[in-house]
Order: C-alpha cells, then structure tokens, then sequence
C-alpha cells in the first residue's frame, strides 16, 4: 500500500535554533501534501496545504514566516520551525493524497521538543 | 460550514462484543468520508474510505462503516471486538465541493477501550 515516511520521528533543539521535518510519499507521486500539528489529546489541527511547485496555504492563525513549508518536488514537503520556541513543541503530523483513489496517507510523525 | 462530529470521546467495549464508533458529518456536496486509527506516539494509519457505490464499507482489520446519507452518519463497526483494536479513532471528511480543494476536516477522536 502506499507509504508515506516522515523524518526525523523525533527531535529536540534548543530554543531560537531552526528545526526541518521532511515528508515524502514513497511510492506515488503526491502534488498535496498537509502538514498537521497535534497537541496531546486533542485531534489534528490543519496548519497548511503544501502544493508542489507552489506556495504553500495556510490556516488562519498559522504564522508562515515561522513554520515555513517547501513542496519541492512530487515526492517530498519539507516544515522549517524557525527560530523555535518551547511552544512549539508539539507532535508534526505529514499527509499526501494519493493520485488514485482520493485517499490521504499520513507519517508516522514527529515529536518536537524545544528546550 | 463544513463539520464532521464524533459525540462520543471515549468507547469502552468488552473483548469479543461488536463495537461502534459513531461519527456525523455536515458538508455541501457529496461527501468522501474517512475513518483513521492513531496508536500512541504514532501517525494515523487509514482503515476505510466512502467515495462512492455500496453503502456498507469494509475496511482494514476487520472494520467496517456505513455510508448513511440521511441521517449523514458514517458509523465504524466492528462484529468482534480484540483488545488490539484499543486507540484513538478519528472520522474524517472531504468534498470535491468544499471551497478549498483538497481539503479534509477531521472530528475531535474518540478513544476505544477494549477490555479483556
């Protein structure tokens, strides 16, 4: 089945210091990728809609200078925390839609922790 | 607006008993429905979709949901219930018709506690 694999599973770095997570779909070509965050308990909140070779979307409220997403090609996104704060940490969630079948894969996610 | 509502936040089943997980939804259009199973400190693993066609889906590990237009519920079943099937389901929704493409609202989750 369709695979989709996020990097690294879990982090931590220090407060002011930038943090990349990369998502990629492993075996289809996927032109939306979402980036979801979840806070313990709680569902998935949409941070954005990454569209290759394009900007990303994003949620209101979801500041873009400060999570920056990248959709560089067909098979990988890319979130940036910026200048993190213990705030930021949280669980990153990834998801690309497959071309056939309208189902959404998700990674398996990734704990950030800002100290 | 768009909403997909999951009433129940936690399920306690006994081992073996059937199991429902209840999940509504309100979207203008047709609606392609979703139900994902989250373990602890995982991603979300899909189970079943609803695009079109048969009303009853089957799904991953056993599970099943039926598509129910009017009563716009899509309710997750399973016969037998295992002690495996314990985590956190969400129900989700999508439409061709929302007005950002693409997107898929998902419910709050609803815990599964099967008890041995």
């Amino acid at each position: 089945g369709a695979v989709v694999s996020q990097h690294p599973s879990r982090v931590i770095c220090k407060s002011g210091t930038s943090v990349k997570i990369e998502c990629r779909s492993l075996d289809f070509q996927a032109t939306t990728m979402f980036w979801y965050r979840q806070f313990p308990k709680q569902s998935l909140m949409l941070m954005a809609t990454s569209n290759e070779g394009s900007k990303a979307t994003y949620e209101q409220g979801v500041e873009k200078d400060k999570f920056l997403i990248n959709h560089a090609s067909l098979t990988l996104s890319t979130l940036t925390v910026t200048s993190a704060h213990p705030e930021d940490s949280s669980f990153y969630i990834c998801s690309a839609r497959a071309p056939v079948g309208n189902t959404i894969y998700f990674g398996e996610g990734s704990w950030l922790t800002v100290v | 607006a768009q909403s997909v509502a999951q009433p129940e936040d936690q399920v306690n089943v006994a081992e073996g008993n059937p199991l429902t997980v209840k999940c509504t939804y309100s979207v203008s259009g047709n609606p392609y429905l979703f139900w994902y199973v989250q373990y602890p400190n995982r991603g979300l693993q899909f189970l079943l979709k609803y695009i079109t066609g048969d009303n009853l889906v089957k799904g991953s590990y056993g599970f099943e949901a039926e598509f129910n237009k009017s009563q716009t519920s899509f309710h997750l079943k399973k016969p037998s219930a295992l002690v495996s099937d314990s985590a956190l389901y969400f129900c989700a929704v999508s439409s061709p018709d929302m007005n950002r493409d693409d997107k898929i609202i998902f419910g709050k989750g609803t815990r599964l506690h099967i008890l041995p």
